[in-house]
């Protein structure tokens, strides 16, 4: 997979909107940006991806920069349930496998 | 079913014991993975099942470890000769390949199965 960066840790309050950023500079023309998170204890559960366009689903929206190497991920109204681990991650080639990297710790405070 | 099924979901074994790990992916997804996450760790690759076949089995730490898949479905993985550092949750995930360019890695896991090897 290709190599994203990601902070390790974020703040967020309650109510607030949730920006997670990921750096993808290296990324390929038809390489998608994934993001899925994993809340303490349980399995990785898929949010949203895109290849260009940004993307708004039930769960979050993704902004994908014009030259495509950054994304965020925006959580529009963070709740406590959000407190999670959010992997950013784009696949390389045809799908074998997903490599989960350390991901950014976001904990929504009251 | 409805979603990616684990059993069980948790196993105490002692050491030495052999275990069996079961996964009952979503209807219909042709794609298997497991991964496994050691306590504070991220998670770890283990193996890739397209259909029946695994061409990726690259993670699987060593020969204790195997993994088949029968009729495009049912997963079980088999640790042999249980180690204390065979300890972990060993999640497995699913998803449908053939689709649009994309959603190919839209994976859904499993809630896992608690390994404790005493």
């Amino acid at each position: 997979d290709a190599k994203t960066t990601q902070p390790p840790s974020m703040d967020c309050a309650e109510g607030r909107a949730a920006n997670l950023p990921c750096n993808h500079s290296t990324i390929s023309g038809n390489e998608y940006v994934y993001w899925y998170r994993q809340i303490h204890s349980q399995g990785p559960q898929y949010i949203i991806h895109g290849l260009k366009n940004n993307e708004t689903n039930e769960m979050a929206s993704l902004i994908i920069t014009e030259d495509r190497k950054s994304s965020t991920l925006i959580l529009p109204h963070a709740t406590l349930r959000d407190t999670a681990v959010y992997y950013c991650i784009v696949p390389t080639g045809t799908a074998s496998k997903l490599t989960f990297g350390t991901g950014t710790r976001l904990q929504v405070t009251l | 079913g409805a979603g990616v099924s684990q059993s069980p979901s948790n196993k105490v074994t002692e050491k030495g014991k052999d275990v069996e790990l079961r996964c009952d992916p979503i209807s219909g997804h042709t794609a298997l993975y497991w991964y496994r996450q050691s306590l504070g760790q991220g998670l770890e690759f283990l193996i890739y099942f397209q259909g029946n076949s695994a061409p990726d089995k690259s993670g699987l730490p060593s020969d204790r470890f195997s993994a088949e898949r029968t009729g495009g479905s049912v997963s079980t993985l088999t640790i042999q000769r249980t180690q204390q550092e065979d300890s972990a949750v060993y999640l497995c995930a699913s998803s449908f390949t053939g689709g649009s360019p994309g959603y190919n890695e839209k994976l859904f896991f499993g809630s896992g199965t608690q390994l404790s090897v005493l």
